[in-house]
């Protein structure tokens, strides 16, 4: 089966621009999660759809960022105006499962590596 | 909050074996998870324990849990160049919100 894909792969944008993120998760997983790594820290937990539904957008660092799942397929995360400290790997998740259990954990992409100047 | 603490660098000769630890705050953490990011890649599930359980074997890696120290270890034996990336170590209590630890960078040396 195909992984979780994530497009693009690099972005680079100047400060003040706005960038959209995609994540294509794997089929028929209707849990989708957003993270990010920031400055090799720590990867951190932003939101999480069911289906189309946002489940829980408790990690969205603030109203800068907007996440979408029309359809309830693929979702995109949008960055507008984008400011330095936005730079990091955002990664997508995907599970069939609600929630982590033993046989079920989280299918993580490659990652969007965000570059803002 | 919850936390998870890694060492940043680890250095290690070809087939000598590695052992990246971590340790955790959170006392209900019921699964904890090893990952592996290769430069250019994404997460790769390595291997995972439950927290009833204080060892797991898989080829040539080795998770050991002590649950009271809350502390957790991977051990990569006869290790490769191919080995060579960022080790994550990560705890839930059973949700998705996965806690991280910052990444172990392993450099194997030929």
């Amino acid at each position: 089966e195909a992984g979780v894909t994530q497009f693009p792969s690099h972005s680079v944008i100047e400060k003040g621009q706005t960038v959209t993120l995609r994540c294509d998760p794997i089929s028929g997983h209707d849990n989708l999660y957003w993270y990010r790594r920031v400055m090799g820290k720590e990867i951190k937990f932003l939101l999480h759809f069911v289906k189309e539904s946002k489940q829980d957008e408790s990690g969205m660092p603030n109203n800068r960022f907007l996440a979408e799942r029309t359809g309830g397929t693929y979702s995109t995360l949008k960055v507008q105006p984008a400011e330095l400290e936005d730079s990091g790997v955002y990664f997508c998740a995907s599970s069939y499962l609600q929630g982590s259990s033993y046989n079920s954990p989280l299918h993580f992409g490659n990652g969007t590596r965000l570059t803002v100047t | 909050g919850e936390d998870v603490e890694q060492s940043l660098f680890l250095s290690v000769r070809e087939g000598d074996s590695s052992v990246i630890n971590c340790t955790y705050t959170d006392s209900s953490s019921t699964y904890l998870y090893w990952y592996k990011q290769e430069p250019g890649a994404g997460l790769q599930l390595l291997t995972y324990i439950f927290s009833n359980m204080d060892m797991k074997q898989d080829q040539r890696l080795t998770v050991l849990l002590n649950k009271k120290d809350k502390h957790l270890s991977l051990r990569i034996a006869d290790t490769q160049t191919g080995d060579s990336a960022i080790y994550f170590c990560a705890e839930t209590s059973g949700t998705y919100k996965y806690i991280f630890g910052t990444g172990t960078r392993l450099k194997v040396l030929a």
